[in-house]
């Protein structure tokens, strides 16, 4: 089971809103809804931020959004601030019941 | 307090074995899934293993398939990784995750901080 495809890096200004893809196949990303997305700090345990594609679990900010299109998912952060820096992952079931994530991307805010 | 807490990593030889164990409080744990995520140095996460809540399901990457053995003992709280065969492409911190819900395991809303298994000769 190959990787989730996501980039390496984005950045963005404080207030500003970007967004993070996550392409895979019809074997994962485009033939489930069960895509979630994770934010690592250095050092840190990755947390929950996204899951089933668009929702928050309980505590998570609702400047964080989620969405799927096809074979690709979208993580979309508004309102960036300086502790949004972080790696973020996505991850999706797939068809050989397993579970695979993207390579991770690093956000930086400038 | 919601925890989840891995012990059993260290330093093993290629070709050797190591068993790592995840203490779990403040839920009910034999209601969720459970998972073993690991993250090579300075890489991302990699799945590694799950198991269902009644230890009657597993589940494994191919990159570990017939090498790693996943278990519980919904008595103790305890969730296990039996490795064999290590190599060194297995060094990596290994977090064990608990799932959101009762019946998926894709789902990883509680993360252990981890332990670090290093193999080398």
């Amino acid at each position: 089971q190959s990787a989730l495809t996501q980039p390496a890096s984005v950045s963005g200004s404080p207030g500003q809103s970007i967004t993070i893809s996550c392409t895979g196949t019809s074997s994962d990303v485009g033939g489930y809804n069960y895509v979630s997305w994770y934010q690592q700090h250095p050092g840190k345990a990755p947390k929950l931020m996204i899951y089933e594609v668009s929702n928050r679990p309980s505590g998570v900010s609702n400047r964080f959004s989620g969405s799927k299109s096809g074979n690709t998912a979208s993580l979309t952060i508004s309102g960036l601030q300086a502790e949004d820096e972080a790696d973020y992952y996505c991850s999706s079931y797939t068809s050989s019941s397993s579970v695979v994530f993207g390579g991770g991307t690093k956000l930086t805010v400038l | 307090e919601v925890q989840l807490l891995e012990s059993g990593g260290g330093l093993v030889q290629p070709g050797g074995s190591l068993r790592l164990s995840c203490a779990a409080s403040g839920f009910t744990f034999s209601s969720y899934a459970m998972s073993w995520v690991r993250q090579a140095p300075g890489k991302g996460l990699e799945w590694v293993s799950a198991i269902s809540g009644s230890g009657g399901s597993t589940y494994y990457a191919d990159s570990v398939k017939g090498r790693f053995t996943i278990s519980r003992d919904n008595s103790k709280n305890t969730l296990y990784l039996q490795m064999n065969s290590l190599r060194a492409e297995d060094t990596a911190v290994y977090y064990c995750a608990k799932d959101l819900w009762e019946l998926t395991y894709w789902y990883f809303d509680l993360w252990g901080r981890g332990t670090l298994v290093t193999v080398s000769s």
